[in-house]
């Protein structure tokens, strides 16, 4: 089956540790996201990449790291540096210049 | 960077059609308008997409006017499991950033 997988589905992070979440896609496509969504609120871009070894910044992309070795993985890291890190977070991948993005699952990080 | 507009939320029956309506006024004059459905704890799932004038798939109808500032989903007779959030969004410059608002949160009552 072709789609976008994220794991693990609830992570628990503790205060000054940093947490990476997974994100694979088996769809070749070339763009992929990352976004947060808060309690009732819509999606925030926080990095996305258009292409293997090239990321940029979102709009709420401090405390946050990706990188992005492989075309099929795009993975999140939240750094102690994020204050604020509870949230559900989705990643999407589409091929460039194209609107529709496929959503993977998400991640609902909570702090202990 | 302009954002899109929708009501927070919309109450529905079963078997009543809802249409939803969207705002971007500054939206880029190539780019399409795509409706997301999202349900809690889920990401969103791609419902409709189009450029102008109407478009119909299997699930929903999507009506965009002539100067496309704003655009309209229409779900015919919806039923319970229809009750979700809708997203509408378009790319409103040259990036590739999308724009996701808050949505509509539709609730289909019995």
């Amino acid at each position: 089956d072709g789609g976008i997988t994220q794991s693990p589905k609830y992570l628990f992070r503790k205060e000054g540790q940093n947490v990476t979440l997974s994100c694979e896609q088996n769809l070749n496509h070339d763009a992929m996201y990352w976004y947060r969504q808060d309690p009732g609120q819509g999606l925030r871009l926080i990095y996305y990449s258009q292409i293997v070894n090239d990321f940029q910044k979102g709009d709420i992309a401090e405390g946050y790291s990706v990188s992005r070795e492989k075309k099929e993985s795009f993975p999140l890291t939240v750094t102690s540096a994020q204050k604020n890190p509870t949230a559900f977070y989705l990643c999407a991948s589409s091929n460039p210049g194209q609107e529709t993005q496929y959503f993977g699952p998400g991640t609902r990080l909570l702090v202990l | 960077l302009a954002k899109t507009t929708q009501p927070i939320s919309m109450d529905s029956y079963e078997g009543q059609e809802v249409n939803i309506t969207c705002s971007h006024n500054n939206i880029a004059t190539n780019d399409y308008i795509t409706w997301y459905q999202q349900f809690p704890s889920q990401g969103p799932r791609f419902i409709i997409q189009g450029y102008k004038t109407k478009v119909t798939n299997e699930v929903a109808s999507l009506f965009i006017p002539a100067d496309r500032k704003s655009s309209t989903l229409s779900l015919p007779r919806v039923s319970l499991s229809d009750t979700a959030v809708y997203y509408c969004l378009g790319r409103m410059d040259s990036s590739y950033k999308l724009i996701f608002g808050s949505g509509t949160r539709l609730l289909v009552r019995p």
